[in-house]
């Protein structure tokens, strides 16, 4: 099974609508951290965030939002007003402090178009 | 020069060749990776360096050899290639020693091409 499923694989925005790229993650952990990454077709990954289990605090970071929901086991990622600029790959991550295994655990990404 | 650096960007080689991709970061970190990206596949870690001594192997193929002279610097030498290996590889390092919290910094990958 996926430990992190990001089950829109494309998804295409007209430019300053807003939009919500959805993350769920599988874990026994208590203790965990979960990561955003975006990335451009350049290729590089870019850190967006990363979260910790214990903190349900939802964050705000000028146009970017995230949603932690423990209860759903959920991190889902919004985008406000989006710009051509945000299209990208954008990558929800895992890591589990007490199953090493696999060091970090990448979902599949969600490949966003913003049209202009 | 800042962040996480790769060479080459583009690489194109035949299955006989003998090649070697180049890593290097500049943050100070502790730990570094190499990831295989494959279209359509998750990320794939295969390699973790934590100063400079390897901690994890991901049942790599022998023709992919990782090696870390030092904290800054991680090489992936590769010889004998198939044409499934090419991918984007990506390379990342972390502050400290690959632990779970750490946050990891992403070069901007090496396009592989076997032919």
């Amino acid at each position: 099974a996926q430990k992190v499923t990001q089950a829109q694989t494309e998804i295409s925005v007209v430019e300053k609508e807003d939009v919500t790229l959805d993350c769920v993650y599988e874990t026994r952990d208590t203790t965990y951290y979960l990561f955003w990454y975006k990335q451009p077709p350049s290729g590089e990954l870019v850190f967006l965030i990363r979260r910790n289990s214990f903190d349900e605090q939802n964050e705000i970071s000028g146009r970017y939002s995230w949603n932690f929901q423990k209860s759903t086991s959920s991190f889902n990622f919004t985008i406000t007003a989006s710009q051509v600029v945000d299209s990208a790959v954008y990558f929800c991550a895992l890591s589990e402090a007490e199953n090493r295994d696999d060091k970090i655990i990448f979902g599949k990404g969600t490949r966003l178009h913003i049209l202009p | 020069e800042t962040g996480v650096t790769q060479t080459p960007r583009h690489l194109v080689m035949g299955m006989t060749n003998k090649k070697s991709l180049k890593c290097e970061q500049h943050l100070g970190h502790n730990a570094m990776y190499w990831y295989k990206q494959s279209a359509k596949k998750p990320l794939e870690l295969m390699f973790v360096y934590s100063l400079e001594e390897r901690v994890e192997n991901n049942s790599v193929p022998s023709r992919f050899s990782p090696e870390c002279p030092n904290s800054s610097h991680l090489f992936l030498h590769l010889h004998t290639l198939q044409p499934e290996d090419s991918a984007l590889y990506l390379c990342a390092s972390s502050q400290d020693q690959a632990g779970p919290a750490d946050t990891q910094y992403f070069g901007p990958g090496t396009r592989l091409t076997v032919l």
